[in-house]
């Protein structure tokens, strides 16, 4: 069965700090990795987008890497803002099936405080 | 604005009641993807359709149903509603299946009381 875990559940932080975001996966082979941001309320946002052969996606101050060997993939976020708080979820897409129904993970809640 | 449009935005109604979430792809997207999203829960995936033809289905009750018209637009009836199916429910559109240009909508609130 095809699994997306996201650690930590949930993170604070202060305003101006770094801070990493871990996704496993399962999913084998898969076509691509993405992580989206998500405010409460509304619907998640791309933030970078992987496929199997990519080691490193950049978009601002998020930085996505890839291990494939090792099936995770963590989100590295930097000089946090407030607005950065949100949900942070992981979604790999299968290389085949047919259908290339992802799967998501649970997500991880980042809030940043002042 | 992702170009995904879901409509309505908002929705109360009363269990046993039956209603209809409305989604427009983004312009050239022929696949759509329904999600629901019930509190402090993450995305479940619901169906697929491609083109007019449905090519998945995830965990979607009897209860509900969706289809995609010829124009690509799609709608998801849920019916004999529950004070369980209160929820967002995601739109989510791709140029076709595999892609990974996935675009999401911005979500219906269902609230059944």
């Amino acid at each position: 069965k095809n699994q997306v875990e996201q650690s930590p559940q949930s993170l604070i932080i202060l305003e101006g700090k770094n801070c990493t975001l871990q996704c496993n996966y399962t999913v084998s082979p898969f076509s691509n990795l993405r992580w989206y941001k998500q405010d409460t309320g509304r619907g998640p946002v791309s933030l970078t987008i992987m496929t199997f052969s990519e080691n490193t996606k950049s978009n601002g101050r998020y930085t996505a890497t890839l291990d494939a060997d090792t099936k995770q993939s963590s989100l590295h976020i930097t000089a946090s803002q407030l607005s950065d708080s949100a949900s942070y979820i992981c979604v790999v897409s299968p290389l085949s099936g047919g259908s290339y129904i992802p799967t998501f993970g649970r997500g991880t809640s980042l809030i940043v405080h002042p | 604005d992702s170009g995904v449009t879901q409509t309505p935005k908002h929705l109360i109604t009363a269990t046993g009641q039956r209603v209809t979430l409305r989604c427009s792809p983004r312009s050239g997207d022929l696949s759509v993807y329904w999600y629901q999203q019930s509190l402090d829960q993450g995305l479940q995936f619901l169906i697929q359709y491609y083109n007019g033809e449905e090519r998945a289905k995830g965990n979607i009750l009897e209860r509900f149903s969706a289809q995609q018209f010829p124009d690509l637009h799609s709608e998801l009836n849920l019916s004999s509603l529950e004070l369980g199916d209160s929820a967002l429910y995601f739109c989510a559109s791709s140029v076709a299946p595999g892609n990974y240009g996935y675009t999401f909508g911005s979500g219906t609130r269902l609230t059944v009381v």
